[in-house]
């Protein structure tokens, strides 16, 4: 069936260095992807999306590139903040269904 | 415009009793989902309702899992006899069409002891 593998955590990084979560997924067809981030005590929240391969979806300073050749969706940030710390989920939605897959999620830890 | 809200927050209860989560979607929003996460773990979806039809409770264990959404609009998620195992975040969320983007509630988390 459909899955998400991403890399463990926690990411420990300074403020303003360069972030990377890794994400990989193994479905039929062409699948939604999506990031999600769920801040201490907060509920999660979409973060950005593709839908079709090639999209790059963005927000906040995060961007997400739809690789269909690798079956990636990494994310990314130039320069992370103390307040980007937070559980970060890499998620798809298959063909024809809305029923979101999540990965396990990595805890970023940004320290000043 | 409120969110999803979800009540309790928290609840602690001894193995073998009953519990019940409570859920009020974002207005108009005619999905509506329930997920489970466990501790170090994504959530994965228990079921999932198109207004007050469930069109897919494919995982939710329904020996002791039980979910109403009577009008459409709320909903309530029970488990009863709760087990030790049950321990977890129940999340829901909900979405203004099939497809759209799925909003989240905080979580009830649940304490089996």
């Amino acid at each position: 069936g459909d899955s998400v593998t991403q890399m463990e955590g926690p990411v420990t990084l300074s403020e303003e260095a360069f972030l990377t979560i890794n994400c990989t997924y193994t479905a039929t067809g062409y699948p939604s992807l999506f990031w999600y981030v769920q801040y201490p005590g907060e509920g999660l929240q979409l973060l950005l999306k593709a839908t079709k391969a090639d999209d790059k979806g963005s927000n906040k300073g995060f961007e997400a590139t739809y690789r269909k050749e690798t079956t990636s969706f990494h994310l990314e940030k130039g320069s992370v903040q103390v307040s980007d710390s937070a559980v970060y989920f890499c998620a798809l939605s298959g063909d024809n269904t809305d029923k979101l897959i999540f990965g396990t999620g990595t805890r970023l830890q940004v320290f000043p | 415009e409120a969110g999803v809200v979800q009540s309790p927050r928290y609840k602690i209860i001894e193995k073998k009793q009953p519990v019940a989560f409570w859920c009020n979607p974002i207005s108009g929003h005619n999905t509506l989902y329930w997920y489970l996460q466990n501790l170090g773990q994504g959530p994965e979806l228990l079921i999932r309702y198109e207004n007050e039809e469930a069109v897919d409770d494919s995982q939710l264990p329904k020996d002791r899992f039980s979910a109403e959404r009577l009008k459409g609009v709320d909903s309530t998620l029970k488990i009863q006899p709760a087990e030790l195992g049950d321990s977890a975040v129940y999340l829901c969320a909900s979405s203004p069409t099939m497809g759209g983007e799925a909003f989240f509630g905080q979580g009830t988390r649940l304490t089996v002891v």
